[in-house]
């Protein structure tokens, strides 16, 4: 079955950086998109950033832009998101989703607080 | 940008009562790509409409979505327990891949 796992969320300060993975099994992780989504804590779902299932192709939320990258690893079946620049408001969970426009499949999450 | 507004933002009934959720978006969502999804307190969304109308799997045949352009809905058509929640719609004709806010539905 598909599985998602999410990990490299943490506490760090405004400003400061992370990167976050998703551990994909289950699929064929080089033939699927992949999208970010995040949830403020007590607050609705916020699209974030998309990558084509070859890379080639990249959207990003205008709250992100230039400040977040999405990429992947087809060959170890991970995807990735750097997190720079980051602020009080980046505080959430972060999952990762599959699929090219709709989410049948997500993680669990990572929790990220930006906090000095 | 395509905005998505759910309404209502609450909406409180009874089991065994049918709920109507609206969502309308600020401009016509291509091709009706907009889905549905359902959270509980402490989980992850679960996809319950895409398509606008098509059921993913597993999901019970009292949740059913329709709409076009820029008004669409769905529709339990009696609430189970289980069923209280808060539901999202998503379109995804175009970046960005924007969601509603949501609407809460919960047990008068």
């Amino acid at each position: 079955q598909v599985q998602l796992v999410e990990s490299g969320g943490g506490v760090v300060q405004p400003g400061g950086s992370l990167r976050l993975s998703c551990a994909a099994s289950g699929f064929t992780f080089a033939s699927y998109a992949m999208h970010w989504v995040r949830q403020a804590p007590g607050k609705g779902l916020e699209w974030l950033t998309f990558i084509r299932f070859d890379g080639t192709n990249k959207y990003y939320a205008d709250s992100v832009k230039g400040r977040f990258t999405i990429s992947r690893d087809n060959s170890k079946n991970t995807l990735f998101l750097q997190m720079d620049s980051l602020r009080t408001e980046d505080t959430a969970v972060y999952y990762c989703a599959k699929g090219w426009g709709y989410f049948a499949s997500w993680g669990q999450g990572t929790l990220v607080t930006v906090s000095s | 940008e395509i905005v998505l507004t759910q309404s209502p933002a609450t909406l409180s009934l009874s089991p065994g009562e049918r709920a109507t959720l609206s969502c309308r978006a600020s401009q016509s969502v291509i091709s009706s790509y907009l889905a549905w999804y359902q959270q509980k307190p402490g989980q992850v969304p679960r996809l319950l409409i895409y398509g606008a109308s098509s059921r993913a799997s597993d999901i019970p045949d009292r949740f059913s979505g329709s709409g076009s352009g820029t008004d669409f809905t769905l529709t339990i058509s009696r609430l189970e327990p289980e069923d209280f929640a808060v539901y999202y719609c998503q379109q995804y004709g175009g970046s960005p891949f924007s969601f509603g806010q949501g609407t809460k539905l919960e047990i008068k």
